[in-house]
Parts: structure tokens; C-alpha cells; sequence
């Protein structure tokens, strides 16, 4: 199927501890999005991707780390996990032009103990 | 920085319509975006408007005044699956960044 994937769906984990949630698209797309939904349901940009290269860098704490190996994957890595990072993280891709929509992950559910 | 405004939560009727409205106001404005996400489900695109004016796409259309700073979303005829949030979302030039209004609940009874 053609579609954004990210791995994991669910993710329980403890304060402190450093986690990774992975995404991949097969759309063909040049750029990769995530983002955070918060337990009021406002969905957040935090980076934005470019054929590889970081084009939106919200002020996010420097314990969000993105990694992009290719246009089609971009990764979320976690450090030192608080209890405010409790939250769905949510992937997305988009070809480059503004009337692209862009096309979302099923998103990660991220509990923090 | 930008403000988008819709309303909270919205009930009708099956077989009715729906308007949901949305205002902003932003600086290199680059085109309004409306997305439906179903409860725990990701949001999936449902239109794009960046002229005045209204666009229409089956049971769903979307208005534009950019003038005013708002939008709508008309959602006609309907079914109890349109229960869902329905989130506005503006875009900006630089980057395709898209920032979201807080999204609005709607509940669609029998």
C-alpha cells in the first residue's frame, strides 16, 4: 500500500529513558513533517524535511533530535524523556509546491510513566 | 505569529448541514487547508483554498475570504460518519509550514 508508516503505533516507556519512533513514506514525496498533538488536540509542527536537508526547526528542547537517512524516511529520537513529552506524534510527507496537502502517519502514542 | 480561531464543538442533525467556521490572521499567507480526523485516527486532507472564493468537492465545499481572515467549511447531507474533528489549517510561504487551529468537534446524531 502506499501510505506514510511509523513504527511504533504505542510507545510506554519511563522518565528519563531516550526512545526513537521511526517513519517512512512511499509516496514519492520530497518532504517529511513531524508533528505533536497534545492531549488538547492541538497538532503542532516541530521539523520539516527537504530532500534531507532541515527547512522548519520549531522551538523544540534540544532533547528532540530529527535524523533524515533519505527523503523517504524521516526518524524522531528522543532524549531524556520528561512527562510533557506524553503526547501522539504524528508523521507526515508532501510533494514541494503550497497546494500540496500533506499526508499523515497513524500517528505514535507516547506515554511517559 | 499567527491566530486561527474555529469554534470548540458543533452537534446536528443526520441529514443536515454544517458550517464550520475558521478565522486567522497571519503574515505571507500561502493558502487555507481543512483536514477531518476521526478519533484516534491520523487527519486525512479534504480541501485547499488559497483564491476567494468557494470550492466545492461533493457533500464538502470550503470558502475563502482572505480580506476577512476566515474560512468555512460546509459539510451537506449529513451521515453519522462525518462525526469527526475538523481541523483548519493555514499555510505560509516559506517551507510549506502549516500551523492548525485547535480543530472542532463535530457531532452528528440521528
Amino acid at each position: 500500500d502506499t501510505a506514510v508508516s511509523q513504527t511504533p503505533k504505542y510507545l510506554v516507556t519511563q522518565m528519563g529513558n531516550d526512545k526513537s519512533i521511526k517513519c517512512e513514506q512511499n509516496l514519492g514525496h520530497d518532504t517529511m513533517y513531524w508533528y505533536k498533538q497534545d492531549s488538547k488536540k492541538f497538532l503542532k509542527i516541530m521539523f520539516s524535511y527537504n530532500n534531507k536537508e532541515l527547512i522548519i526547526n520549531e522551538t523544540v528542547p534540544n532533547r528532540f533530535s530529527p535524523k533524515s537517512p533519505d527523503k523517504a524516511h524521516l526518524n524522531l529520537h528522543i532524549n531524556s524523556l520528561e512527562l510533557g513529552d506524553s503526547a501522539v506524534y504524528f508523521c507526515a510527507s508532501s510533494q514541494q509546491g503550497r497546494n500540496q496537502p500533506q499526508h499523515f502517519g497513524d500517528g505514535t502514542r507516547l506515554s511517559i510513566l | 505569529g499567527q491566530n486561527i480561531d474555529q469554534p470548540t464543538e458543533m452537534t446536528a442533525t443526520e441529514g443536515a448541514i454544517v458550517q464550520i467556521n475558521c478565522t486567522y490572521q497571519t503574515s505571507g499567507f500561502n493558502g487555507l487547508f481543512w483536514y477531518q480526523q476521526h478519533a484516534g485516527e491520523a487527519p486525512t486532507f479534504l480541501s485547499y483554498n488559497v483564491l476567494d472564493g468557494l470550492e466545492e468537492k461533493g457533500r464538502f465545499s470550503s470558502f475563502l475570504s482572505r480580506s476577512k481572515g476566515y474560512s468555512y467549511l460546509l459539510l451537506k447531507e449529513l451521515q453519522m460518519k462525518d462525526s469527526a474533528s475538523y481541523l483548519c489549517a493555514v499555510a505560509k510561504a516559506a517551507g510549506n509550514k502549516l500551523t492548525f487551529g485547535g480543530g472542532t468537534r463535530v457531532l452528528v446524531k440521528p
